[in-house]
């Protein structure tokens, strides 16, 4: 069975400083792994997306995820957040197809001044 | 180009009752995907459509069912509701040939 795991259920930076978190997946294939974000009481909207080839994905608003197989991990960055990334970050595995998304929990981040 | 759209934005029933929740996916998309999403909690996957058939399921009760329309719009009926049925719930659309999933904003349901 396919699961993902958020170990960080909040994070809090400063503005301008860098971010990184942590995503790790458990799939019996090749996984097809993305990043959401959701604002609150917002939908989901889509970071980026690894399915195959570079193992660093660049995604909107100046974020980059790395896959790396050895670790089973997908951790996202951004190298200097600003106060409209505060939101809810939500890391999923999917396969071919990825109607059906598994989840992590979530990690919340805040931004302080 | 408007995106996937939901309605009603919020829902309040009582135990026992039924509700219907309604979603329009993506201009171009023809697959829709029902998610749930409990408080604090990462959203789980209900079932998904696809020429107007029920293609894949997640681990939910018979309660929990639904319907896709020519034109690829999408209900979800949920039967008998539980107060645990309290929960954002979320329609995601995408094209057949994978592209990735688009959510809308979703149903805020509660249950009392």
């Amino acid at each position: 069975a396919q699961s993902v795991t958020q170990p960080d259920i909040h994070i809090t930076v400063s503005e301008g400083a860098s971010l990184e978190l942590r995503c790790n997946y458990s799939y019996g294939a090749t996984p097809y792994l993305f990043w959401y974000v959701q604002s609150p009481g917002q939908g989901l909207q889509l970071l980026l997306k690894y399915f195959s080839g570079d193992t660093l994905v660049q995604g909107i608003k100046g974020f980059e995820a790395e896959f790396k197989r050895s670790q089973s991990s997908f951790n996202l960055r951004k190298p200097s957040v600003h106060w409209s990334d505060a939101a809810e970050y939500f890391c999923a595995v999917g396969n071919f197809g990825n109607e059906k998304l598994t989840f992590g929990t979530g990690t919340r981040l805040t931004i302080i001044p | 180009d408007a995106g996937v759209t939901q309605s009603p934005t919020h829902l309040i029933k009582t135990r026992g009752q039924q509700v219907t929740l309604r979603c329009s996916p993506k201009s171009g998309h023809d697959t829709v995907s029902w998610y749930q999403q409990a408080l604090g909690q990462g959203p789980q996957f209900i079932f998904q459509y696809y020429e107007e058939e029920e293609r894949q399921r997640g681990n939910f009760p018979d309660r929990f069912s639904g319907h896709q329309f020519p034109n690829y719009s999408s209900e979800l009926n949920v039967n008998a509701l539980l107060l645990g049925d309290s929960a954002l719930y979320l329609c995601a659309s995408s094209h057949r040939d994978s592209s990735p999933l688009h959510f809308g904003n979703g149903t805020r349901l509660t249950v009392t």
